[in-house]
């Protein structure tokens, strides 16, 4: 089993959709959590962390369940330019700062 | 500010040949990670510095990897001999000393090994 895994995907939506992506990883000492988007051939870049709270960045919403090792991304009235690859990423406690482990990634394609 | 900035950005080189991969940080970052994607697989990690020490270590694949960061700014990553399976692409990232700091990544360097 992989330490992170995502909904396979892909995600096929018209623009305005409201669509979820789900993450679960395995390490219970896991921290830090985090949503990447990738973008064709380009690096990862940080959309958000992911708080015990849960937190919201415009139309982005973030959701841990520490309980069942579980997080979600919600994207709201979906953009064509919200097409990319979405990673969750997890980091362990004991390092500093530490390596990140990687889902293996949901590519979204919004359409018009 | 400038990124996290690999050279080069693409290298083509025969199998069993040196390859040499270089990593500028963010200015002031301690931690500085790599990482690579081979095709059809998710990115996983290679190595952690902080500063010019090897903080971790466990993802080196073999030892035709050698890493290094002297002076704990800049970092190569050398593949020597290099086989085929070392395709992919190689992704160096940085942040700073916060435990809990998220990473940036540079945008890679694709290594093609034929």
């Amino acid at each position: 089993r992989k330490e992170v895994e995502q909904d396979p995907g892909p995600f096929n939506v018209p623009e305005g959709a409201t669509v979820a992506f789900n993450c679960t990883y395995s390490n219970s000492a896991s921290q830090s959590f985090f949503w990447y988007r990738q973008d064709c051939r380009k690096e990862p870049k940080l959309l958000m962390s992911v708080y015990s709270s849960g937190n919201e960045d415009g139309r982005f919403t973030a959701q841990l369940n520490r309980a069942s090792q579980y997080i979600s991304l919600l994207i709201r009235d979906s953009k064509l330019s919200d097409s990319a690859t979405y990673l969750c990423v997890v980091k362990p406690y004991n390092t500093n700062a530490g390596k990140s482990t990687f889902g293996d990634g949901t590519t979204l394609t919004v359409k018009p | 500010e400038a990124g996290v900035t690999q050279f080069p950005s693409h290298s083509v080189i025969e199998k069993g040949q040196t390859v040499t991969l270089r990593c500028d940080p963010i200015s002031g970052h301690d931690n500085l990670y790599w990482y690579r994607r081979v095709m059809g697989k998710e990115i996983k990690f290679l190595l952690h510095f902080v500063k010019e020490s090897k903080q971790d270590e466990s993802g080196m694949p073999n030892n035709r990897f050698l890493a290094e960061r002297t002076g704990g700014t800049y970092s190569t990553l050398k593949v020597q001999p290099a086989e085929l399976e070392d395709s992919g692409v190689y992704f160096c990232a940085s942040s700073p000393r916060d435990r809990g700091a998220e990473a940036f990544f540079g945008q890679g360097t694709r290594l093609t090994v034929v």
